[in-house]
Formats: structure tokens, C-alpha cells, sequence
């Protein structure tokens, strides 16, 4: 199965908001509302920033918020700041009772 | 705290194979499924499969269907992950992640080299 379709890279400047897309399709994304968004720092594990669509962890700034319309979801940062900058990954349940992740998302902050 | 802790990095043969280990503690063990996720050096994130600690079911990634195990020990609190037949292509960082819909907690990740 192929992975999410993410946009390779995305950039804002800081203060400003992004959106991150994550396109799959109603065997994933679009069927269930199983979407999480993760964030890695190099070197680092990822850290798991929402869940279900739409719900943040504790402890996850309100800075991050997520969506879904269809057979995409998307993840927005608002008030970007410098630590942001970081690869962002979807991921979804699927019909097969498997997961897959999207290809990831580089973020820089200019 | 909810913690897993990895097996040290692994240097292997092509051919050869693998059993990764990795460790709970801080919550209860049987009561939360585990994912291997695993990733290649500057690539994406791939999952490997998910297994109930209890009983150990099962699922795993058709990429990986006929060379990959995962098992687990309840009264360890660990569970473990073999992946024989190793290509170049499997040199990856390896990770476990509590979890069943998504992944919540992450162990520390382990290295695992492929080279002859």
C-alpha cells in the first residue's frame, strides 16, 4: 500500500500559521477518523501531536490543531515558532486493520 | 512514567536475521498494544505491524508478511520483533510504539546496520 501523499516541504515565517495536507483514501483517511500527526526532530523519536482527527494529547500546545474534509486531513500550525521546524507525519488506520504513514513533511522556519 | 527501552544497535550479515527487543514499564504492560515502526536513514516512517500483548495477535504490514515476527513476554514486559532474511534495505532505525489507532509512546529507537 502507498504511503499519505504530504507535501515534501512547507515554510512559514515566525508568527505566521501553515497547513500541512494529508491525502489518502476512504480505505484510510476518508473511512476513518483514525488520523494522527506526529513531529520529529532530527535525531529523535517522533512525538505524537494529534489524534483522532482533531484531538491533542496533555501537554501538546494549542498551537497545533487538526482537520479532515474527505479523503484528506490536515495539520495547522499557528504562531509559528523557531522550535517548530521539524519533519510532521500523518498516519491512519486502515481497512485492513493495518496503519501507513504519509511520506512526511519537512517544515522550515524562515 | 510510561517508558520502553530498546535492545542496543545490531550489525548483521545480508541474509542474517534479527530480534529486537523492547521493555515496558510504568503502566500495564497487557492492557496496550505494540507497533514496530521503522526508518530508513533520511526516509519516512514505516509500520511494520501492531501485536496484543495478550495472546499475541497479530498484524503485520504485507511488506513484510513471511520474514517478520513479533512476539511477546508478559512476565518480562517486553515484546520483540525478528525480521529474518536482511537486505541492505532493511538498515533502518527501529522503533516500538504503544499504541493501537496511533502511536503514543516511543521507545528510544534501535540501529540496525546491514552489511556484509
Amino acid at each position: 500500500q502507498s504511503a499519505l501523499t504530504q507535501p515534501a516541504s512547507v515554510s512559514g515565517a515566525p508568527g505566521q500559521s501553515i497547513t500541512i495536507s494529508c491525502s489518502g483514501t476512504s480505505s484510510d483517511v476518508g473511512g476513518y477518523n483514525f488520523v494522527s500527526w506526529y513531529q520529529q526532530h532530527p535525531g529523535k523519536a517522533p512525538k505524537l501531536l494529534i489524534y483522532d482527527v482533531r484531538n491533542r494529547p496533555s501537554g501538546v500546545s494549542n498551537r497545533f490543531s487538526g482537520s479532515k474534509s474527505g479523503n484528506t486531513a490536515y495539520l495547522t500550525i499557528s504562531g509559528l515558532q523557531a522550535e517548530d521546524e521539524a519533519h510532521y507525519y500523518c498516519s491512519s488506520y486502515t481497512v485492513t486493520n493495518t496503519r501507513i504513514f504519509g511520506g512526511g513533511t519537512e517544515l522550515t522556519v524562515l | 512514567q510510561v517508558q520502553l527501552v530498546q535492545s542496543g544497535a545490531e550489525v548483521k550479515k545480508p541474509g542474517a536475521s534479527v530480534k529486537l527487543s523492547c521493555k515496558a514499564s510504568g503502566y500495564t504492560f497487557t492492557a496496550y498494544y505494540m507497533h514496530w515502526v521503522r526508518q530508513a536513514p533520511g526516509q519516512g516512517l514505516e509500520w511494520m505491524g501492531i501485536i496484543n500483548p495478550i495472546g499475541g495477535d497479530t498484524t503485520y504490514a504485507q511488506e513484510f508478511q513471511g520474514r517478520i515476527t513479533m512476539t511477546s513476554d508478559t512476565s518480562a514486559a517486553t515484546v520483540y520483533m525478528e525480521l529474518t532474511s536482511l537486505t541492505s534495505e532493511d538498515r533502518a532505525v527501529y522503533y516500538c510504539a504503544r499504541g493501537y489507532y496511533d502511536f503514543v509512546y516511543w521507545g528510544q529507537g534501535t540501529t540496525v546496520t546491514v552489511s556484509s
